[in-house]
């Protein structure tokens, strides 16, 4: 499994302020894609953005954005604009050469009004 | 469009005792697999499936069989439920290997 780390075990964040969630990711293989994962408290696994090995532009969905640096190994969300339905857990996930996810610990976020 | 479904969503087994989670999927998907999460971790792979027929395992795949008859269905066997197998099961799909992977809501498992 490849290794990801998330050193970001909680995050608060004020309203309508941005929010940055770092992810590095070890892998010497070519091609992979990283993800960004949402899960509530509910618990429930929703998807936010994909960013694959090859595109040349940074992945942006909505209010997400992810910031790719290929050298640095790094996959970092920023959120724009927060909101309180945005407070949950985050994961970055890759998927290296297969089909197989390989999970961090996450990061919780925690927006305050 | 139901997308992945998991049945129960939520069981009670005692240490010994055998049961099957249910994993479903109507959006033709090849690929399908089962991960599980513990408290305050990430998800962590069990099994997985790139077609009917083919299954291989993960990074904890032991006390857990599956099977793939079909495209749309992968259930997860427990075959003697212990204690460290309480757990959140998630099962999951996608068209390829690299592409977005959809999850079902999950399954809570408490063994005693």
């Amino acid at each position: 499994a490849q290794k990801i780390t998330q050193t970001q075990p909680g995050m608060f964040v004020q309203e309508k302020e941005a929010v940055t969630l770092d992810c590095t990711y070890d892998t010497s293989d070519p091609s992979y894609g990283l993800f960004w994962y949402k899960q509530p408290s509910s618990g429930e696994m929703i998807f936010l953005i994909y960013q694959g090995s090859y595109d040349q532009q940074n992945a942006t969905e909505g209010r997400y954005s992810l910031n790719f640096q290929k050298a640095r190994k790094s996959a970092n969300l920023v959120i724009s604009a927060s909101q309180l339905g945005d407070s949950a857990m985050y994961f970055c996930p890759a998927a290296v050469g297969d089909y197989k996810l390989s999970f961090g610990a996450g990061t919780t976020v925690t927006v305050r009004a | 469009n139901a997308g992945v479904t998991q049945t129960p969503k939520f069981q009670v087994l005692k240490t010994g005792q055998s049961m099957t989670l249910q994993c479903a999927q109507d959006m033709n998907h090849e690929y399908m697999s089962w991960y599980r999460q513990d408290p305050g971790m990430g998800l962590r792979l069990i099994h997985y499936s790139v077609g009917a027929g083919i299954t291989d395992q993960g990074e904890v795949p032991n006390g857990y069989n599956v099977s793939r008859s079909t495209t749309e269905d992968f259930p997860l066997r427990l075959l003697s439920a212990a204690p460290s197998q309480t757990s959140v099961y998630f099962c999951a799909s996608s068209y390829r290997g690299q592409e977005t992977q959809y999850f079902g809501p999950g399954t809570r498992l408490l063994v005693l």
